[in-house]
């Protein structure tokens, strides 16, 4: 199974907003309200920031938040700081053989 | 919750390896554990996961038939052991435990896995 499509890169400027899309199929995406989604700075474990499309786990900032809509998943940041650069990961369950997959991993840069 | 894994590791092409990976500060046989890798420069990939009440495994299909993960209750210990090893599994390999909702909450430290040919 492929992973999921994320942009490699996204940029914004301290104090906007910014999305990351996560696209998958009807077999994951689509059809899964588990999709989550992480930070990992670099020389860092990842660490959850959503999971359930769109809850936040206790000491999560209600500056990240989640969405699904069809087949794409989408994280948004608001009020970007310059802690927020780091790297994105959004996961899905699936139906397949491989029940988790994992997006491809979106740079985030705070300009 | 505290999950430490083992140290780094250097193997030849055909070699196996095992890491192991301790888990605190939660009922061990709660919450199933994962294992995740991430090859350099790329995203991570799910390699599979166990039950640590029963010891069941379910594998992701690429792995499977190459991989072990083994749990040890009475030190809360799970292990997992990759054979056949190629230059391509050089990554770093992550223990994870999932308190549901197949979202992965407490993640180990990493271990290094570097496999030479």
């Amino acid at each position: 199974q492929s992973a999921l499509t994320q942009p490699a890169s996204v940029s914004g400027s301290p104090g906007q907003s910014i999305a990351i899309s996560c696209t998958g199929t009807g077999s994951d995406v689509g059809r899964s309200n588990f999709v989550s989604w992480y930070q990992q700075h670099p020389g860092k474990a990842p660490k959850l920031l959503i999971f359930e499309v769109n809850r936040r786990p206790s000491g999560i900032s209600d500056r990240f938040s989640g969405s699904k809509s069809g087949n794409t998943a989408s994280l948004t940041i608001s009020g970007l700081q310059g802690e927020d650069e780091a790297d994105y990961f959004c996961t899905s369950h699936t139906t397949g053989n491989t029940l988790i997959l994992f997006g491809g991993g979106t740079k985030l840069t705070v300009l | 919750v505290q999950v430490v894994q083992s140290g780094a590791e250097v193997k030849e092409t055909g070699a196996s390896v095992k890491v192991s990976c301790k888990t605190s500060g939660y009922n061990f046989i709660a919450y199933d554990i994962h294992w995740v890798r991430q090859a350099p420069g790329q995203g991570p990939q799910w390699m599979g996961s166990i039950n640590p009440s029963n010891g069941v495994a379910t594998f992701a299909q690429k792995f499977e038939g190459r991989v072990t993960m083994t749990r040890d209750t009475a030190i809360t210990t799970a292990n997992m052991e990759l054979r056949r090893l190629e230059p391509d599994d050089t990554a770093i390999y992550y223990c994870v435990t999932s308190t549901g909702f197949w979202a992965f909450h407490y993640w180990g430290q990493g271990t290094r896995v570097t496999v030479s040919s």
